[in-house]
């Protein structure tokens, strides 16, 4: 199966920490995003890059976090200083500009918990 | 901005017993439109999508779900639930020339044996 995938499925770290998750999308797709689902909400939309170009970012993407997408492949999302806040699942999805209507796949979560 | 609203948090039906969620979206032109299926503890699984033309579409599981512009709803039906599909379900706008998609807080379905 070809499927998004992510790494690490859990995460648990103490307040101050920096953590890092990574994604890797389905093949042939272009497109990568990151999402934020905390409990009872809906994913709420983090960021976005087409190929290696980081095309829009969401106000929920403060300066604590950065993601990268350096060959247009995997991706990488780092929260730095981690609050209590940050504890939600990080959902990442993908899409191929072949694609008129953004169908965008998504991989399982990282769940992070903050202590 | 465009919006998603489920008004229901929470339901519960008998396995056999047909299922309506509800969707509202609040957009100025026709958006693309998804449902979406999670787990505890997974990822999102697509159900089914909504780009034009016929207003009834058909996904998978059985589902279906009906667009209706004069609502703004798009409603995810199934005739006949089955215990395993317990589980959130999310309904999703995209806008044309955006690429995130706004999703609803989500219906979680507990199914009755």
């Amino acid at each position: 199966d070809t499927g998004v995938s992510q790494d690490p499925r859990h995460k648990i770290t103490k307040r101050g920490q920096n953590v890092t998750f990574r994604c890797d999308p389905i093949s042939e797709h272009n497109r990568l995003y990151w999402y934020r689902q905390t409990l009872g909400q809906g994913p709420e939309f983090l960021t976005y890059f087409q190929n290696e170009a980081q095309l829009e970012k969401s106000r929920l993407l403060s300066d604590r976090f950065s993601a990268e997408r350096p060959k247009g492949s995997f991706s990488t999302l780092e929260i730095q200083r981690t609050e209590q806040g940050d504890s939600a699942m990080y959902l990442c999805a993908s899409s191929s500009t072949r694609s008129p209507y953004n169908e965008q796949f998504f991989g399982p979560g990282t769940r992070l918990t903050v202590l | 901005a465009q919006s998603v609203t489920q008004p229901d948090i929470h339901i519960t039906v008998s396995e056999g017993a047909s299922l309506e969620l509800r969707c509202n979206y609040s957009y100025g032109a026709t958006p693309y439109l998804f449902w979406y299926v999670q787990s505890p503890g997974q990822g999102l699984q697509l159900l089914l999508k909504y780009f034009s033309g016929d207003t009834l579409v058909q996904g998978i599981k059985g589902f279906e779900a009906e667009f209706k512009r004069s609502q703004s709803s798009f409603n995810l039906r199934k005739p006949s639930v089955h215990w395993s599909d317990a589980a959130e379900y999310f309904c999703a706008v995209g806008v044309r020339g955006a690429q995130k998609l706004v999703f609803g807080q989500g219906t979680r379905l507990t199914i009755n044996p």
